[in-house]
């Protein structure tokens, strides 16, 4: 069974820091990797969607890698803003399955 | 509007009276699945259908049944609820069933079993 951890649970930076979260999974045989945005008491945007055969994806201050072997994947937020204070999920799919971290929540401070 | 819409946002019922949250796409998705996110827990998959008239169980599936007559619709019915059941569900779909495809969130779901 797939099991996806996320560490730090929660991180506190000040603004313009640069932001890095960890997304670790126990079986590396996965289709894709998606990282969401969740708000409190709002539903989940997607972020980026990085195959399995990919080693990372970018969009604007946003970059995740994905090394399969090692079952690990990180967020990158560049010179993070308030409005970047929210809770952030990674999710595996293998087979028809996806599999949630439990989520790093982020409070970046003016 | 590309979507994932679901109703109703919010529920409160009682232990035993069957409910039915409806979930509906307009992106011709063929995948669609069900979540139930609580503290503590995370999200957890509940069912998931490839496609009309395909449906398989997630992590979760006790107490839950679905159907996918029609593309577009997902339904998630609670037959006999309880209160174990309290949660904020989710409903996503994805364009294909290969697997590879973004998955898309509804707005949620919050359901209160008293």
């Amino acid at each position: 069974k797939q099991e996806v951890t996320q560490i730090p649970a929660a991180l506190s930076v000040p603004e313009g820091e640069n932001l890095v979260l960890n997304c670790s999974f126990t079986d590396s045989a996965i289709y894709n990797l998606q990282w969401f945005r969740q708000d409190p008491g709002k539903g989940l945007t997607s972020l980026l969607l990085i195959q399995s055969s990919q080693r990372e994806q970018t969009s604007g201050r946003l970059n995740a890698s994905l090394d399969k072997s090692s079952g690990r994947s990180t967020l990158y937020i560049a010179a993070s803003q308030p409005g970047d204070s929210a809770t952030y999920l990674c999710a595996v799919r293998d087979d028809y399955k996806l599999s949630f971290g439990a989520g790093t929540t982020v409070t970046v401070r003016a | 509007e590309a979507q994932v819409t679901q109703n109703p946002r919010y529920l409160i019922t009682v232990t035993g009276k069957k409910l039915t949250v409806t979930c509906s796409q307009n992106m011709n998705h063929e995948y669609m699945s069900w979540y139930r996110q609580d503290p503590g827990l995370g999200l957890r998959q509940i069912y998931y259908s490839m496609n009309v008239e395909v449906t398989d169980k997630g992590d979760v599936p006790e107490g839950y049944k679905v159907s996918r007559k029609e593309k577009r619709n997902f339904p998630l019915i609670l037959e006999s609820p309880s209160p174990n059941q309290t949660s904020l569900y989710f409903c996503a779909s994805s364009l294909t069933v290969a697997n590879t495809g973004e998955l898309f969130f509804g707005e949620g779901s919050r359901l209160t079993v008293l």
